[in-house]
């Protein structure tokens, strides 16, 4: 089974409109992390936003915030006042187990491009 | 200067040819890994290394092998590349008090 699953390989949003990006994981571990990276047309993968699983807030940085339902097993990603820059691959990834287990998984991302 | 490095960024090689790509990083991490990226399919990692002494296969290890020469240096090898193994590898490194991954800035290997 997926890990990780990102339903909307594309997406179009409004310059300064907010867009969500949907995330669901799979996992029976009851100790997780999730994790946002854009990846920009240039390939480089830049960290976005982290939300862990016994966080009882939801993530946020900057524009970005996760939107985190355990029991749905979903993490979305919000991105508030798209800019153009934000045009670009965005991957969705967890990492199983405690903090001496780092083993990630990826989603297969989402194409967002902002049009102006 | 960047924090991970990737030599090369770039490789052409032909089919049955021995490749190595190389990552370097500065930011003293005990953990680095090796992912591919293919069109459609995100990351997936190859091999995991959590200390000089420790080597761990992930979801796609077969056709590789990697090599941890220093706690700063994880090689990456193809013993014989074969077209399916055209892809963008990513190296990256973590450690165990922090969260993220930190990439290196990806090595685009294609073999004819």
């Amino acid at each position: 089974a997926q890990k990780i699953t990102q339903t909307q390989p594309g997406m179009f949003v409004q310059e300064k409109e907010a867009v969500t990006l949907d995330c669901t994981y799979d996992t029976s571990d009851p100790s997780y992390g999730l994790f946002w990276y854009k990846q920009p047309s240039s390939g480089e993968m830049i960290f976005l936003i982290y939300q862990g699983s016994y966080d009882q807030q939801n993530a946020t940085e900057g524009r970005y915030s996760l939107n985190f339902q355990k029991a749905r097993k979903s993490a979305n990603l919000v991105i508030s006042a798209s800019q153009l820059g934000d045009s670009a691959m965005y991957f969705c990834a967890m990492r199983e187990g405690g903090p001496n287990f780092n083993k990630f998984y990826f989603g297969s991302g989402t194409k967002l491009n902002v049009k102006p | 200067d960047a924090d991970v490095t990737q030599t090369p960024r770039n490789r052409i090689t032909k089919t049955g040819k021995r490749i190595m790509l190389e990552c370097s990083q500065t930011k003293g991490h005990d953990r680095m890994y090796w992912y591919r990226q293919d069109p459609g399919l995100g990351l997936r990692l190859i091999y995991y290394s959590f200390d000089v002494k420790d080597i761990n296969k992930g979801e796609i290890s077969d056709g590789y092998s990697v090599s941890r020469q220093a706690q700063a240096k994880f090689s990456l090898s193809l013993e014989s590349a074969i077209p399916n193994q055209t892809a963008l590898y990513f190296c990256a490194t973590s450690d165990q008090n922090r969260n993220e991954q930190f990439f290196g800035p990806g090595t685009r290997l294609t073999v004819l």
